[in-house]
């Protein structure tokens, strides 16, 4: 299957300070990306979708302003944490689809490893 | 909120088939059904999705009911790298978006 890279894999931080994290798709473009946060034993919760050239779309409840998103490329997609604190510790996770074929495209998502970030 | 119910957990005997049972009874005629997995801290990893008929591939087979408002994952011969946490989803129509579920966090046993 196609691959997505995140970077970094583990970050440690510390308060008050921001960090950003990298989704790169490797083989493939990907004109939308999505991130994700879970929290330990938790399922993954979507926080926002990122459109390339454009602003991305943030689920409810996600502050746009705490978490940016930037999407400058259609194999590049990145988050940064800002203002970091220690509740923002958790596994950030991003995807990418394939462009579809046709408006009722049916091509999977695929993730990258996650990255565990730590505030300290 | 997720589109999908599964039992939160099974076991399974190494080498015997796995069934894991999903409930997406609000699903639409064009929404797909897309099966994952989850080893721990990793991120997920695709199995198989589908649409209205059964679907096979390398690791998995599909098994949609003809109503679609329910599936089966079912991994022929369980092996111990296959304990994970197994995730239905059903897209949310028109927007490429996934909302996960619990999931099943299946144990295959020894």
């Amino acid at each position: 299957g196609a691959v997505v890279s995140q970077h970094p894999s583990r970050v440690i931080c510390k308060s008050g300070t921001s960090v950003k994290i990298e989704c790169r798709s490797l083989d493939f473009q990907a004109t939308t990306m999505f991130w994700y946060r879970q929290f330990p034993k938790q399922s993954l919760m979507l926080m926002a979708t990122s459109n390339e050239g454009s602003k991305a779309t943030y689920e409810q409840g996600v502050e746009k302003d705490k978490f940016l998103i930037n999407h400058a490329s259609l194999t590049l997609s990145t988050l940064t944490v800002t203002s970091a604190h220690p509740e923002d510790s958790s596994f950030y996770i991003c995807s990418a689809r394939l462009t579809p074929l046709s408006p009722l495209g049916n091509t999977e998502a695929f993730f990258g490893q996650g990255t565990r970030l730590t505030v300290v | 909120d997720a589109k999908t119910t599964q039992p939160t957990s099974m076991d399974c005997a190494e080498g015997r088939a796995a069934n894991l049972p999903c409930n997406h009874s609000t699903i639409s005629g064009n929404e797909y059904v897309y099966w994952y997995r989850q080893i721990h801290s990793q991120g997920p990893q695709y199995i198989i999705h589908g649409l209205k008929n059964n679907e096979t591939n390398e690791m998995a087979s599909l098994i949609i009911t003809e109503d679609r408002k329910s599936s089966t994952l079912i991994l022929p011969h369980a092996t111990l790298r296959d304990t994970a946490v197994y995730y239905c989803i059903v897209e949310v129509s028109g927007t490429y978006k996934y909302i996960f579920g619990t999931g099943t966090r299946l144990k295959v046993l020894a």
